[in-house]
């Protein structure tokens, strides 16, 4: 079945350091990909998608790109802040299995330190 | 705020006991997704409703059960509860039958003691 793997964490960094968290993923058809963040006591936000192969999601100073040839879709920030402590979530939803269901990684979370 | 409400947000009961949780979609979405966010099992789905009927099921347990109402929110009722029941339940809603993006709702914590 599909399946997502992110890096583990936790993921310590401090402010304006460069951000990088891997997301690998397996199905079976042409999935979207997601990035959704969960910040302390509260639920799950989407922070940025993509469609298709070669697509650039971003928001907030994220970024990520669907990779079909690597089935990667790695989330990089240039300059983290405090602010974005939090537990980041990649997903995928997958047309090939006949169900709009998210398929999530484990969850990463990370904290920034002033 | 994502628009999607859920009651209520902290849930705690015992073993053996029956709950029904809460969720009101975005307005104008006419599907709904339950999730359960455990330690162990991470974030799971576990149903779908579009429309007021059952689309898609995930790793539901037979003592869960959801349904989804003409005014479209949508309950899920869990029964013999067990301690490794206790988790985060999550609602999320999108617009319809392709592939939108999904909003979650803040969750309700249930403890089963």
């Amino acid at each position: 079945g599909d399946s997502v793997t992110q890096m583990e964490g936790p993921v310590t960094l401090s402010e304006e350091a460069f951000l990088t968290i891997n997301c690998t993923y397996t199905a079976t058809g042409y999935p979207s990909l997601f990035w959704y963040v969960q910040y302390p006591g509260e639920g799950l936000q989407l922070l940025l998608k993509a469609t298709k192969a070669d697509d650039k999601g971003s928001n907030k100073g994220f970024e990520a790109t669907y990779r079909k040839e690597t089935t990667s879709f790695h989330l990089e920030k240039g300059s983290v802040q405090v602010s974005d402590s939090a537990v980041y979530f990649c997903a995928l939803s997958d047309p090939a299995q006949g169900a709009q269901k998210l398929v999530f990684g484990q969850g990463t979370r990370l904290t920034i330190n002033p | 705020d994502s628009g999607v409400t859920q009651t209520p947000k902290h849930l705690i009961t015992a073993t053996g006991q029956r709950v029904t949780l809460r969720c009101s979609p975005r307005s104008g979405d006419l599907s709904v997704y339950w999730y359960q966010q455990s330690l162990d099992q991470g974030l799971q789905f576990l149903i779908q409703y579009y429309n007021g009927e059952e689309r898609a099921k995930g790793n539901i347990l037979e003592r869960f059960s959801a349904q989804q109402f003409p005014d479209l929110h949508s309950e899920l009722n869990l029964s013999s509860l067990e301690l490794g029941d206790s988790a985060l339940y999550f609602c999320a809603s999108s617009v319809g039958g392709s592939w939108e993006t999904q909003y979650f709702g803040p969750g309700t914590r249930l403890l089963v003691l």
